[in-house]
């Protein structure tokens, strides 16, 4: 059974960049879309971006510019890089795995606080 | 304000049956498989149902979906306490080239 672990600091400082990894295990990395979800604090789910098993990425219109997504496949580990963030990016992010459409399979998330 | 509206809150007795409403447009539910998924605070979120009305392995057949048109919903019957939880939809929204997902119901098993 897959699982997947997010790993990267709780604290981030206003215009610096937000890196987080998630660690999958029990299942290959080279299948599967490879997802990551936010939910601010209370408020709802929010769609990153994924990055395909071959390397391609979708990302949210509205992050895209700040965004990358990155699949290392020798480590299993997928990464995600938002830039310049604010306190508008404070949020728990997910880490998943599933379809083009839905993510069957979700990490435990990791609280991130944008903050000086 | 989310592409896909649902009611922020629903409530139900216990053993009871509730129905929750996801509602999107003709480039979202429309014209693509809706998900469900149940997120307890502080858990990780759990796919509930996937292309409209499957369920994964290990999910009781007392959640149910199905979409009609540009709205889909969410059925749970034999309401327990254990199913209190936040519920959110979620689709491929062919227009913004986005998972797309609802705002959220948080289930209140009175």
């Amino acid at each position: 059974q897959v699982q997947l672990q997010e790993s990267g600091p709780g604290l981030v400082k206003p215009a610096e960049t937000l890196s987080l990894t998630c660690t999958v295990s029990g299942g290959s990395i080279s299948s599967s879309y490879w997802y990551w979800i936010r939910q601010p604090p209370g408020k709802g789910l929010e769609w990153i971006g994924y990055i395909y098993f071959r390397g391609g990425t979708d990302y949210n219109p509205s992050l895209k510019s700040r965004l990358t997504i990155s699949l290392d496949t020798s480590k299993s580990q997928f990464s995600l890089r938002l830039s310049s963030v604010t306190a508008a990016d404070t949020a728990v992010y997910y880490c998943g795995r599933g379809d083009y459409d839905r993510v069957d399979t979700w990490g435990q998330g990791n609280l991130v606080t944008v903050s000086s | 304000q989310s592409v896909l509206t649902q009611p922020p809150s629903v409530s139900a007795a216990p053993g009871q049956k509730v129905t929750i409403s996801c509602s999107g447009s003709s480039s979202n539910i429309g014209n693509n498989y809706v998900s469900w998924y149940q997120h307890l605070p502080g858990t990780a979120p759990k796919l509930l149902i996937y292309d409209n009305n499957k369920r994964p392995s290990g999910i009781p057949d007392r959640f149910s979906g199905s979409k009609s048109g540009t709205s889909a919903t969410l059925g749970i019957t034999g309401l327990q306490t254990g199913d209190e939880a936040d519920y959110y939809c979620g689709t491929w929204d062919s227009r913004l080239t986005a998972v797309v997902f609802g705002g959220g119901t948080k289930l209140t098993v009175l």
